[in-house]
C-alpha cells in the first residue's frame, strides 16, 4: 500500500511570493492534518481536512489555507511569503477524524520550505 | 493546557543496549491516546507506537514498548536492543477527547537519539 505522498519535496521562493503544496493519502484515508515544523517552534498543528471540510485549525495566520478535494488529496496555500515561513511542512493521513487507535496519523516525508 | 515534555535532548547509547525516552504529558481529560514517532534525517515522521489513556496493559510493537504511568503522567518509550538505524529523533505526541472533531497532535521538543556500534 502506498503511504503518504508529499509534492514538492524542496522548494525556495522569496518574500511575498504564494506558494502551494500538495499531500496525497494513503488510499482510504479520508483525513489529512498539516502540520509545520521548525527549529526554533517545533512541530505545529496547521489544519485538518476530513471528507473535504477543514475539521480544525491551529493558531496560524490566515495566510495559510488549505483545501481538500473529493479524492481526499489535500493542497495548503500560503500567500505573502515571510522569512518565518520557512520550514519542514508535514502532511498526516488517517482513516477518520477524531477517535484513537485505529486512527493513527501517518506521515509523508515533507516538503521543505526556504524563503529568501 | 495540554503539554508534552521530553526533557532528554540527546541520548547516547551502544548497539545492542536497551534505551528508554522520557516523555511527560499535561492533560484534564480523561481520555486522550499518546503516540510516539520516530524522524531520521531525511525529515519523514515515523509511526511507532500507541497507548490509549483507557488501555491497562502497556503497549509493544516489536522492540518498541511504551511504559505508561497514568498517575505519573508519564509515557516512556522503551527501545530494546538498539541498532545503529534507530538513530534519529524522536517525538513524543499527545491527542486529547475521542469525542472532539479533529486529529490534531501535540508534540513534544523531541529527543535525538544516537546509536554506536
Amino acid at each position: 500500500k502506498a503511504g503518504v505522498t508529499q509534492t514538492p519535496r524542496y522548494l525556495i521562493k522569496t518574500r511575498g511570493q504564494q506558494v502551494t503544496l500538495s499531500c496525497s493519502p494513503i488510499s482510504g484515508h479520508r483525513s489529512v492534518s498539516w502540520y509545520q515544523q521548525t527549529p526554533g517552534q517545533g512541530l505545529q498543528f496547521l489544519f485538518e481536512y476530513f471528507s473535504e471540510t477543514q475539521r480544525n485549525k491551529g493558531n496560524f495566520p490566515g495566510r495559510f489555507s488549505g483545501r481538500q478535494f473529493s479524492n481526499s488529496r489535500s493542497e495548503m496555500n500560503v500567500s505573502t511569503l515571510e522569512l518565518g515561513d520557512s520550514a519542514l511542512y508535514l502532511c498526516a493521513s488517517s482513516k477518520t477524524s477524531g477517535g484513537f487507535g485505529t486512527d493513527t496519523q501517518y506521515f509523508g516525508p515533507g516538503t521543505r520550505l526556504t524563503v529568501l | 493546557a495540554q503539554k508534552i515534555t521530553q526533557t532528554q535532548p540527546g541520548m547516547f547509547v551502544q548497539e545492542k543496549e536497551a534505551v528508554t525516552l522520557d516523555c511527560t504529558y499535561d492533560t484534564s481529560d480523561q481520555s486522550y491516546g499518546l503516540f510516539w514517532y520516530k524522524q531520521p534525517s531525511s525529515g519523514e515522521m515515523i509511526f511507532l507506537i500507541y497507548q490509549g489513556s483507557y488501555d491497562e496493559q502497556n503497549a509493544t510493537e516489536g522492540r518498541y514498548s511504551l511504559n505508561f504511568q497514568k498517575a505519573r503522567k508519564s509515557a516512556n518509550l522503551v527501545i530494546s536492543a538498539s541498532q545503529l538505524g534507530d538513530s534519529a529523533m524522536y517525538f513524543c505526541a499527545m491527542r486529547e477527547s475521542e469525542n472532539q472533531a479533529g486529529t490534531a497532535l501535540i508534540f513534544g521538543k523531541g529527543t535525538t537519539l544516537s546509536v554506536s556500534s
